[in-house]
């Protein structure tokens, strides 16, 4: 079982639609969540950040942890065509870089 | 302010062959990490360095090896290539300590294809 498991999708709503994409993980002593957002033939760009449980808020964007249920969300309003991509979650434990990715969600927002 | 650069972009193996990758940070980045991306394992660590120094590494093999100069500049080599070694390679450079609170910002990528 992989440490942090996420929905390959893909997953296609209509632009405007509300996006939620969800990650589960296994191990109680990640501590930072991330989101990030790959375009096709591109690095990831960090979208969000959150240390420890509750949400955070960034434009159209929300991130949410649940380290009871070890469960992370990200949402996204008003969904636009450039939204399009793969978003990774990533989490960490402490201090020592070593970032765990889930495998990616690929979001297509049609117009 | 110019991002993460990686040379080549592109790049074609055979099994047994070795090969080596390059990253360029950010200027005045001192963290750089490597990465594998694959479509079955995704994302996963290869090792990160910071001032010449391998602080972090993953759980690759021994064939996967890399190295930080001064100038912070890194380069990333694989000995005796396995079919299972074709990923996109990436590099991500940070500021500061490379500690997870550090913005990571990641480079377009190096395809390796080992035939």
């Amino acid at each position: 079982q992989k440490e942090v498991e996420q929905d390959p999708g893909p997953l296609s709503v209509p632009e405007g639609a509300i996006v939620s994409l969800n990650c589960t993980y296994s191990n109680s002593a990640f501590q930072y969540f991330m989101w990030y957002r790959q375009y096709s033939r591109k690095g990831p760009e960090l979208l969000m950040y959150t240390y420890s449980s509750g949400n955070k808020e960034d434009g159209r964007f929300t991130a949410q942890v649940d380290k009871s249920s070890k469960y992370i969300s990200l949402f996204i309003r008003d969904s636009q065509p450039s939204d399009s991509a793969t978003y990774l979650c990533a989490m960490s434990a402490g201090s020592s870089y070593k970032l765990i990715f889930g495998s990616g969600t690929r979001l297509l927002v049609r117009p | 302010k110019a991002g993460v650069t990686q040379t080549p972009r592109y790049l074609i193996k055979t099994r047994g062959q070795q090969v080596t990758l390059s990253c360029s940070p950010i200027s005045g980045h001192r963290s750089v990490s490597w990465y594998q991306q694959t479509p079955g394992q995704g994302l996963q660590f290869l090792f990160e360095y910071f001032s010449e120094t391998q602080r972090n590494k993953g759980n690759f093999p021994g064939r996967f090896s890399g190295r930080q100069f001064s100038n912070s500049r890194s380069e990333m080599n694989v000995s005796t290539l396995e079919l299972g070694d074709s990923a996109l390679y990436l590099c991500a450079s940070s500021f500061l300590s490379g500690g997870p609170t550090d913005t990571q910002y990641f480079g377009p990528g190096t395809r390796l294809t080992v035939l």
